[in-house]
């Protein structure tokens, strides 16, 4: 079975410094790893996705995130933070096979960022 | 915007109570995902249907229910609700069933309250 799990509920960073949230998951069968954003009051927009395509995936915003099999890691991080990154950010994996489908989350991380 | 859209927006509601949340997938997705988002849970899937027929379930509770129409959109039905059921409830769309790779788009959310 898949799960995923996210090392801080709440990340606080200055603006201008580096944003590290941390993913870790676990999967029997090689994974579909994702990190969405959901701002306050609203739904959740993908950053990005780990298909298998490449280790370092890039995403929106200035987000990208590397798959690390050996640590079974996918990370989220950029280099800058600003203060409109300011939200809740969540992992998740994809069950597929069979006829599933759907996403596990993670407990998701807050983050906040100081002026 | 996602392309997905849930009515209502609100909802409150006593215990004991039925009500319908509805869901309309993006153009051209047969995928509808229910799940939902409470402070002590999490996120959590409750629900799968592709095309119309119900393709896996999460952790839904018995006195939920849930179905595509023709049309593709979707309800879920909660009743007897308690006070546990308040909850943020998102639907999710995407074009395929179980393929690992599709993204899923969420829409804004119809949040319960019950009282």
């Amino acid at each position: 079975a898949q799960s995923v799990t996210q090392l801080g509920s709440h990340v606080s960073v200055s603006e201008g410094a580096l944003v590290l949230l941390r993913c870790n998951y676990s999967s029997s069968v090689p994974p579909y790893l994702f990190w969405y954003v959901q701002y306050p009051n609203q739904g959740l927009q993908l950053l990005l996705k780990y298909t298998s395509a490449a280790t370092l995936v890039k995403g929106i915003n200035g987000f990208e995130a590397e798959f690390k099999k050996s640590e079974t890691s996918f990370h989220l991080t950029k280099p800058s933070a600003h203060m409109s990154d300011a939200a809740e950010y969540f992992c998740a994996v994809r069950v597929y096979g069979g006829s599933q489908g759907n996403l596990i989350f993670g407990k998701g991380t807050k983050l906040s960022v100081k002026p | 915007d996602s392309g997905v859209t849930q009515t209502p927006k609100h909802l409150i509601t006593a215990t004991g109570q039925r009500v319908t949340l509805r869901c309309s997938p993006r153009s051209g997705d047969l995928s509808v995902y229910w799940y939902q988002q409470s402070l002590d849970q999490g996120l959590q899937f409750l629900i799968h249907y592709y095309n119309g027929e119900e393709r896996a379930k999460g952790n839904i509770l018995e006195r939920f229910s849930a179905q595509q129409f023709p049309d593709l959109h979707s309800e879920l039905n909660l009743s007897s609700l308690e006070l546990g059921d308040s909850a943020l409830y998102f639907c999710a769309s995407s074009e395929g069933g179980d393929s690992g790779e599709n993204e899923q788009f969420f829409g804004p959310g119809t949040r319960l309250t019950v009282l």
